[in-house]
């Protein structure tokens, strides 16, 4: 089966500063690879995903970038804000009709300090 | 975007009864639900795969007899934890993917933390 891992378990941040977290995958069939936001107590919330089609997806201060040949992806946020801190979670899976069976990495508890 | 709503949020039980909880599709159907579970500063592990109107799918080490999945319509899917124990005391959480293919995109409910004592 998929094996998802994650780095770092935690990072904190200066306001403003960018943060990186990276992922890599075992399964080469894995073509869908999402990122999720989590706040203490309350449910994973999408924040970004990529296919596996293309090597990079931008949406406003996050980017996804995805290497199929080496197995990984990486998220970057820039211009940290404090809302930004949370548990973030990247996942990986193949995209069918009756799947879609999610795989997550471990999460990275994300602190940006003022 | 589609909600997926879970009930109940929170439940305290004692050792050794059963607890059931709903997950909900509020504006679409849903052929496969999938449950997970989480403990503090973990990750979610998939326990099983439910698919409507067959049975569930477990994933090694989920006992089947212990946690009963049933999905009996294309907007609901149950789980319930029997003969429960303080180890398995964690935050279940549903997720719910429509019957539209394409856009891969999972809708998580709210999830229900379960307390046994």
């Amino acid at each position: 089966g998929e094996n998802v891992e994650q780095h770092p378990s935690t990072l904190s941040v200066q306001e403003g500063d960018s943060a990186v977290i990276k992922c890599t995958y075992s399964d080469s069939a894995s073509n869908y690879f999402p990122w999720y936001k989590q706040e203490l107590g309350k449910r994973p919330q999408l924040i970004i995903d990529i296919r596996s089609n293309v090597g990079e997806k931008k949406d406003q201060r996050i980017a996804v970038t995805l290497n199929k040949t080496a197995k990984h992806f990486s998220l970057h946020i820039t211009e940290t804000q404090p809302e930004d801190s949370a548990v973030y979670f990247c996942a990986a899976s193949r995209l069918e009709a009756a799947g879609n069976k999610l795989t997550f990495g471990g999460g990275t508890r994300v602190l940006v300090k003022p | 975007g589609a909600v997926v709503s879970q009930h109940p949020s929170r439940v305290i039980c004692k050792s050794g009864t059963s607890v059931k909880i709903e997950c909900r599709s509020l504006d679409f159907q849903a052929t496969t639900m999938f449950w997970y579970r989480q403990f503090p500063k973990q990750s979610l592990m998939l326990m099983a795969t439910s698919n409507e109107g067959s049975k569930a799918t477990y994933e090694q080490g989920v006992e089947k007899d212990k946690f009963l999945i049933n999905h009996a319509s294309l907007t609901l899917s149950t789980l319930t934890v029997t003969s429960a124990h303080p180890e398995d005391s964690s935050f279940y959480i549903c997720s719910a993917r429509g019957l539209a293919t394409g856009t891969g995109e999972l809708f998580f409910g709210e999830g229900s933390r379960l307390t046994v004592l």
